[in-house]
């Protein structure tokens, strides 16, 4: 049972153009969100948050929406930079869990010239 | 800080052998986390413990599989024995659990391979 869902596996956007990048969750009780990027051979960074009290959160290049009556959030990259090229991975959890994320099966983001 | 190590960076190893990946999380983290990663399930969380302690093994496929933390500074995840199916990358990470923003720093990953 999968409670957080990427349906898109992979994503091409151009140098400059702006890269959304899409997650949806099934679980109510989740009230805290982050994205993790990836590059190959390496684990996971973190990117970006957002608490269920608000519906955006913005960090430099980077936005993530929440719309918590979809549950649905995105993560808006502008503008797209080739070293942008990784896998994302949207992951939730319900504060106060000791930190317990699940996470979505990631998709790859490829940023091309 | 060096972040999460993890040991060893590659495993492979034949089926029915005894396999042990090493982890030895941020100083100062209270929580850790043991994660495999494969094509058709992404990251899937297996265990996890909060001041030494295992909160959450639900995610262990089966009885093969075992994980301690013997101290606040080192954890092992053992399969015993190893099948082919088990082969994927094989993350740990680290959190201080207790602020809001319970930030996981992940390791670089075991790439294990069962043949």
């Amino acid at each position: 049972d999968q409670q957080v869902k990427q349906n898109s596996p992979s994503l091409s956007v151009q140098e400059g153009r702006i890269s959304i990048l899409n997650c949806d969750y099934t679980n109510s009780m989740f009230d805290y969100f982050l994205w993790y990027k990836k590059y190959p051979a390496e684990g996971p960074t973190f990117l970006i948050s957002i608490s269920s009290i608000k519906d955006k959160n913005e960090d430099g290049r980077f936005t993530v929406f929440l719309n918590k009556s979809a549950k649905h959030l995105s993560l808006h990259i502008v503008p797209s930079q080739p070293g942008d090229s990784a896998v994302y991975f949207c992951a939730a959890t319900i504060t106060g869990t000791a930190s317990k994320l699940t996470f979505g099966t990631g998709t790859r983001l490829q940023v091309t010239l | 800080d060096a972040g999460v190590i993890q040991s060893p960076r590659h495993e492979v190893t034949e089926m029915g052998q005894e396999v042990t990946l090493r982890c030895k999380p941020i100083s100062g983290h209270n929580s850790l986390f043991w994660y495999r990663q494969t094509m058709m399930r992404g990251l899937e969380l297996l265990i996890y413990f909060n001041n030494n302690v295992p909160i959450d093994d639900s995610g262990m496929p089966e009885d093969r599989f075992s994980a301690k933390m013997p101290n606040a500074s080192f954890s092992t995840l053992k399969i015993q024995p190893s099948e082919p199916r088990d082969s994927a990358v094989y993350f740990c990470a680290s959190s201080f659990s207790g602020s809001h923003q319970e930030t996981q720093y992940f390791g670089p990953g075991t790439r294990l391979l069962v043949l």
